[in-house]
């Protein structure tokens, strides 16, 4: 079955430098989800999109922006980038009629030198 | 302000015993539950799920208790298996008109063969 594909699946920048992670939900799901995993930590929610609007807010930095196309991917745009954002970044995705697990990817590693 | 909370950091447990993962929360608007596997450099993967009107579900090896009066939940696993051992993470979703899940800090689980 298809699952959650995000990419790249890892990625290394510079201090102020840009990344863009992409995400490419389940078929038919139309509800995604970002996270933030920092090392030893548990995964952080950043922000959701339902039906390409955004859904819900989390711990989002201001330097960070997302958004869900009409294909229903979504990408994660981050600027102004810190050592602090080296993290890996998870996104999932539900189908909001169906039952309520959220289906993961295998996450983006991020590396700011 | 942690609202899912996974108090034991680590857990062993030898082959064939049972394991079992604890989670606690604060928020009583919490009405969906979620368990979740993960190993190194990979996504979470689901496990298991309870909503809040019920205080148990079985999947195989996979029990998920709920007692909504404490605000407690766990994960037994019986039998324990080696591969079984990996970080999980115990979620919460808010009721309707939220679409976060929240997650714990998660539970290293190990199985000694």
């Amino acid at each position: 079955a298809a699952g959650v594909i995000q990419s790249p699946r890892h990625l290394i920048k510079e201090k102020r430098e840009t990344a863009t992670l992409k995400c490419y939900p389940i078929p038919r799901h139309d509800t995604v989800y970002w996270y933030q995993q920092g090392p030893g930590q548990d995964p952080q929610f950043l922000i959701s999109f339902y039906e390409k609007m955004q859904s819900d807010k989390g711990s989002i930095p201001d330097r960070f922006s997302a958004q869900q196309f009409s294909d229903y991917h979504s990408e994660l745009n981050m600027s102004s980038l810190e050592l602090g954002d080296s993290a890996l970044y998870f996104c999932a995705s539900r189908s909001l009629g169906q039952s309520g697990e959220l289906f993961f990817g295998e996450g983006s590693r991020l590396t700011v030198l | 302000d942690q609202q899912v909370k996974q108090n034991s950091p680590s857990l062993s447990v030898q082959e064939g015993r049972i394991s079992i993962l604890n989670c606690d929360y604060t928020n009583s608007m919490f009405d969906y539950f979620l368990w979740y596997k993960k190993y190194p450099a990979e996504g979470p993967t689901f496990l298991i799920s309870i909503s809040s009107i019920k205080d148990k579900n079985e999947d195989g090896r996979f029990t998920v208790f709920l007692n909504k009066s404490a605000k407690h939940l766990s994960l037994h696993i019986v039998p324990s298996q080696p591969g079984d051992s990996a970080v999980y993470f115990c979620a919460a979703k808010g009721s309707s008109g939220t679409y976060k899940y929240i997650f714990g800090t998660g539970t290293r689980l190990k199985v000694l063969a």
